[in-house]
């Protein structure tokens, strides 16, 4: 596709149950970003995946969050037991090579995660 | 790590005045500055970006200056509209396709 797409757009789910949300990049884009947007803040990073290199994991909040990238393309965040806490918007961004990138990220429209 | 401050947080102007967004960044390997605007309910859209080679770009009503001495770049829109209200956010990174990080965004509401 022509941008990066997030699904799904809004999801509400109880406390303490899993929650998978996914990605899919630009086409040819080897880095992949997920980010989260807490009501009215600003973006905190969560993990970065570049290539076949070890994703960046250090702003993971908790070991309640995962991520994975199969095949250098798609991508998954995983938040396990979830709390109200992670209610937040979740944005996803690819960009082409590190270090080489022209034009930096594209990021897709986020998916709204409520936990009640 | 780097840390980016952004100000003000929200900013009120009038139809046809100008706006201005400061930030500052920590890290002076930094060399790359993204602005982003994020539209209600919409993920965010890069609108300009400078690099550490160049002090100033501009595009149209929009212009980023840079001053890597003192680790400050800034936004300018000039003849505001209302369709330039969104949030605004600065970014610095150490290269175009590497970890962002962003400032806390600034809202900016512009009034008819």
């Amino acid at each position: 596709g022509a941008g990066v797409s997030q699904s799904p757009s809004n999801k509400v789910t109880e406390k303490g149950k899993d929650v998978e949300l996914r990605c899919d990049p630009i086409s040819g884009h080897t880095a992949l970003y997920w980010y989260r947007q807490s009501l009215g803040q600003g973006l905190e990073f969560l993990i970065y995946f570049q290539g076949n290199s070890a994703p960046d994991k250090s702003g993971l909040p908790s070991d309640r969050f995962s991520a994975e990238r199969t095949g250098g393309s798609v991508s998954t965040l995983t938040i396990q037991r979830t709390q109200q806490e992670d209610s937040a918007v979740y944005l996803c961004a690819s960009s082409p090579s590190g270090g080489r990138a022209r034009r930096g990220y594209t990021f897709g429209s986020g998916t709204r995660l409520t936990v009640v | 790590g780097e840390n980016v401050e952004q100000h003000p947080s929200t900013l009120s102007v009038q139809e046809g005045d100008s706006a201005v967004i400061k930030c500052t960044y920590s890290d002076s390997a930094s060399n790359y500055f993204p602005w982003y605007k994020q539209e209600l309910g919409k993920g965010p859209q890069l609108i300009i970006d400078i690099r550490s080679n160049v002090g100033e770009k501009k595009d149209q009503r929009i212009a980023v200056t840079l001053n890597k001495t003192a680790k400050h770049f800034s936004l300018h829109i000039t003849e505001t509209q209302p369709e330039d209200s969104a949030v605004y956010f600065c970014a610095a990174s150490t290269a175009a396709g590497n970890k962002l990080t962003f400032g806390g965004g600034t809202r900016v509401l512009v009034k008819p």
